[in-house]
């Protein structure tokens, strides 16, 4: 079946210093993966997704790289605020399949 | 902007009591999802919806039920409680449809937090 497994936390970074969170992936065929996350006291909110091979998400300063060959899609961006503390999810849905399979996710404190 | 809806917020049940989670959504999604969230474990998915008319279990559906009432709402019921339900409960929507559904990102609520004692 499919699986995600993500770096596990928790993540203590100073503001204004390189994130990078792991995820690789075990599915057939070629799923769609997503990168999600959760504020405190609230649902998970999509963060950036990639449908196939080669494609980079992006969104608020976050990036991720669909690598087929490596099985990954890491998580990075370049200087964090604190208001980037959360919890970070990877996720991929099989192709055709409405299952999203979730990683076990990474907390994400930063610090002034 | 409302976007997915759970209701309650909070709820604390005996072992054995009843209750049903109650989901909505106003952004005429096709597919409806429930999950569960445990310390350590991720989300897992109990049960799901893909267009009105229709349920599919998940990876943990042993202990629940649910009811697509319609294309807005999506309920799940916990017919006997038992402590290893104690966890925080997410309703999700989609837009997917046909066989392209997971591609689709999902739109979560901000969760049931339910505790049984």
């Amino acid at each position: 079946g499919n699986s995600v497994t993500q770096m596990e936390g928790p993540v203590t970074l100073s503001e204004e210093a390189f994130l990078t969170i792991n995820c690789t992936y075990t599915a057939t065929g070629y799923p769609s993966l997503f990168w999600y996350v959760q504020y405190p006291g609230e649902g998970l909110q999509l963060l950036l997704k990639a449908t196939k091979a080669d494609d980079k998400g992006s969104n608020k300063g976050f990036e991720a790289t669909y690598r087929k060959e490596t099985t990954s899609f890491h998580l990075e961006k370049g200087s964090v605020q604190v208001s980037d503390s959360a919890v970070y999810f990877c996720a991929l849905a099989g192709a055709g399949s409405y299952q999203l399979t979730f990683g076990k996710g990474t907390k994400l404190s930063v610090i002034p | 902007n409302a976007g997915v809806t759970q209701t309650p917020k909070f709820q604390v049940l005996k072992t054995g009591q009843s209750m049903t989670l109650q989901c909505a959504q106003d952004m005429n999604h096709n597919s409806m999802y429930w999950y569960r969230q445990d310390p350590g474990m991720g989300l897992r998915l109990i049960y799901y919806s893909a267009s009105e008319g229709t349920t599919d279990k998940g990876e943990v559906p042993n202990g629940y039920n649910v009811s697509r009432l319609n294309k807005r709402e999506f309920s799940l019921r916990l017919e006997s409680a038992a402590p290893s339900q104690t966890s925080v409960y997410f309703c999700a929507s989609s837009s997917g449809t046909g066989g392209g559904g997971g591609n689709q990102p999902q739109h979560f609520g901000d969760g049931t937090r339910l505790s049984i004692l």
